[in-house]
């Protein structure tokens, strides 16, 4: 089972709403992963957590905040943010960060910045 | 120079063909290299990783990977309308990130 989830589906916000992106996955892996991805844009990585600890943060602006509770569980917090912010957010995970394992993308949360 | 270079296509293929994608990479440290198939808005889905330098097949796909020209390609042999998609070809380097291409636009015509 290479299951990960992601809720919600499609979330529409203000600028001026709070909302947080959840990820799971009950595989094991020790890495996840959140990735933004503009249309016809390749996904860009945000941010990466390895054994439960944040390892990269790319250069993220502060109105995105990640969360990681446990080894299964991974969360995004939005606060803020601007229309430009509008994209499909994706989250991944793989078995060990260090290695050379493959990622398993979720099905992604489709955000709207209105 | 772009870490992962793709040519972005539209590659059109007919039904039956084989679809060859190409991709290089800049990083001579690079260990692991994966395909990754995404049809519109959806996300990406793995069909291909490879390690090591020669072939790899899987069903109707074969990955080809030369370290030394530092170059990886994916055929997919007997080409469907349902392969139509963006292929987006991804390199790991030795630290926690995995680099992706700007992905290969495939049409299959039946």
């Amino acid at each position: 089972d290479t299951e990960v989830t992601q809720t919600p589906k499609h979330l529409v916000m203000g600028m001026t709403n709070k909302k947080s992106l959840k990820c799971e996955q009950h595989m094991g892996h020790r890495a996840m992963y959140w990735y933004k991805q503009k249309a016809k844009k390749p996904p860009e990585l945000m941010f990466v957590y390895s054994y439960e600890k944040l390892s990269i943060n790319e250069s993220v602006p502060s109105r995105f905040s990640p969360e990681c509770p446990n080894s299964s569980l991974l969360n995004l917090h939005l606060h803020a943010l601007q229309p430009e912010d509008s994209a499909l957010y994706l989250c991944a995970s793989s078995q060990d960060p260090r290695r050379h394992y493959e990622q398993y993308f979720g099905p992604g949360t489709r955000l709207t910045v209105t | 120079q772009k870490e992962v270079e793709q040519n972005s296509g539209p590659l059109s293929v007919p039904e039956g063909a084989i679809a060859s994608l190409n991709c290089t990479y800049s990083d001579r440290g690079s260990q692991s290299f994966f395909w990754y198939r995404q049809y519109s808005g959806k996300s990406p889905e793995l069909i291909m990783s490879i390690y090591s330098n020669g072939d790899k097949e899987d069903g109707r796909f074969t990955a080809q990977l030369n370290k030394a020209s530092q170059y990886v390609s994916l055929l997919i042999r007997d080409s469907q309308p349902s392969d139509s998609a963006t292929y987006l070809c991804a390199v790991k380097t030795g630290g926690f990130k995995t680099i992706f291409g700007a992905g290969t636009r495939l049409f299959v015509k039946a």
